[in-house]
């Protein structure tokens, strides 16, 4: 069964700081591979995938994410955060399926940025 | 409308009603998903609607819980006999590749 784990509940940064929240996967399968951002009160905001090919992913909000198959990672980073960064981070796995199909998510990283 | 819409946005009902929540996915997409999010939680996959096909129920918790979808867009999930335990985020995704979220409906059960 396909699982992800979030290993860091809550990090607390300061702004400009550089950030890394980390994601592991376990599939049986190339994996589809997401994050996603939730702001207090909104929804899930898509900010990156990795379907195939070049392994490290440009995102929105400068954001980018490594694959990683070794490791079975799928780490998101951003080399300097910003105040309205403040939100939870899922991180997600689907079948490598080329349709649309249930995600898995991990259970989340709160990320608080002091100024 | 441009993205997800679902409705209502809260939602508070006494144990033991029956609520209905609604989805309005991003036209043209033809899979649509419901998704729990409890407090503390990720997010609980509860059933998938591709097409005209049928319907993927495997993340439903329970018999209250039954989802449809009318005309392959607009879907309803309805909870039965609400209990406490039913207190969560329910959000709606619709996809033609990678999932748009809606915002969610936050179902209160006293």
């Amino acid at each position: 069964a396909q699982s992800v784990t979030q290993p860091d509940i809550h990090i607390t940064v300061s702004e400009g700081a550089s950030l890394e929240l980390r994601c592991n996967y376990s599939y049986g399968a190339t994996p589809y591979l997401f994050w996603y951002v939730q702001s207090p009160g909104q929804g899930l905001q898509l900010l990156l995938k990795y379907f195939s090919g070049d392994t490290l992913v440009q995102g929105i909000k400068g954001f980018e994410a490594e694959f990683k198959r070794s490791q079975s990672s799928f780490n998101l980073r951003k080399p300097s955060v910003h105040w309205s960064d403040a939100a939870e981070y899922f991180c997600a796995v689907g079948p490598n399926t080329g349709t649309a199909s249930k995600l898995t998510f991990g259970t989340g990283t709160r990320l608080q940025v002091t100024l | 409308g441009a993205g997800v819409s679902q409705s209502p946005s809260n939602k508070v009902t006494e144990k033991g009603k029956d609520v209905e929540l609604r989805c309005d996915p991003i036209s043209g997409h033809t899979a649509l998903y419901w998704y729990r999010q409890s407090l503390g939680q990720g997010l609980e996959f509860l059933i998938y609607f591709q097409g005209n096909s049928a319907p993927d129920k495997s993340g439903l918790p329970s018999d209250r819980f039954s989802a449809e979808r009318t005309g392959g867009s607009v879907s309803t999930l309805t909870i039965q006999r609400t209990q406490q335990e039913d207190s969560a985020v329910y959000l709606c995704a619709s996809s033609s590749g990678f999932s748009y979220f809606g915002p969610g409906t936050r179902l209160t059960v006293l």
